[in-house]
């Protein structure tokens, strides 16, 4: 079965500094991959998706990530942190024939003045 | 404005009463589902549908039913609710396979069941 790690259930930085959230997956099947941000009493949005082209892919407000099979890695990057991008964040993968998408158990990104 | 809608938003019952809560989604989807959100666990799938008349089990459907007669609608029902239900429900829709196309979710209903 799939199952989707989030390294870090809180990660702090500091406004400016290097984001990066931890994402490993298993799959026995080349997987689709995602991230999804989760604002303060709101539904998830898609950030950015990978499925099979790029291993480098970029999404909005400037996160990009990088899909690495060796590593069965999907970690999430952002240059510089900004105040905004305080939320909760969730990489969710699938494979194979079933119509299932899993979710990990999120990373709340605190962003410190 | 395309969007998934749920109703109601915040709904407090007690053990045993039956509850529906309802998704609609404005932009022709094939693909809906329905997640639960619990502090600690992230979200977890409970019913999804491939179509209209297609359903299928999630990883947490105990406890839980759903229809899908209609393409743009989506009911979840609780038909004998107890507290361990208590959480936050996403709805969620996607053009065709929600396991390759971007998910579009909904508000969210937070549910309280005393």
């Amino acid at each position: 079965a799939q199952s989707v790690t989030q390294l870090g259930s809180h990660v702090s930085v500091s406004e400016g500094a290097l984001v990066l959230l931890r994402c490993n997956y298993s799959s026995s099947v080349p997987p689709y991959l995602f991230w999804y941000v989760q604002y303060p009493n709101q539904g998830l949005q898609l950030l950015l998706k990978y499925t099979s082209a790029a291993t480098l892919v970029k999404g909005i407000n400037g996160f990009e990530a990088e899909f690495k099979k060796s590593e069965t890695s999907f970690h999430l990057t952002k240059p510089s942190a900004h105040m905004s991008d305080a939320a909760e964040y969730f990489c969710a993968a699938s494979g194979g024939s079933n119509y299932k998408l899993t979710f990990g158990k999120g990373t709340l990104l605190t962003v410190n003045p | 404005e395309a969007q998934v809608t749920q109703n109601p938003r915040y709904l407090i019952t007690v053990t045993g009463k039956k509850l529906t809560v309802t998704c609609s989604q404005n932009m022709n989807h094939e693909y809906m589902s329905w997640y639960r959100q619990d502090p600690g666990l992230g979200l977890r799938q409970i019913y999804y549908s491939m179509n209209v008349e297609v359903t299928d089990k999630g990883d947490v459907p105990e406890g839980y039913k759903v229809s899908r007669k209609e393409k743009r609608n989506f009911p979840l029902i609780l038909e004998s609710p107890s507290p361990n239900q208590t959480s936050l429900y996403f709805c969620a829709s996607s053009l065709q396979r929600g396991t390759t196309d971007t998910q579009y979710f909904g508000p969210g209903t937070r549910l309280t069941v005393l």
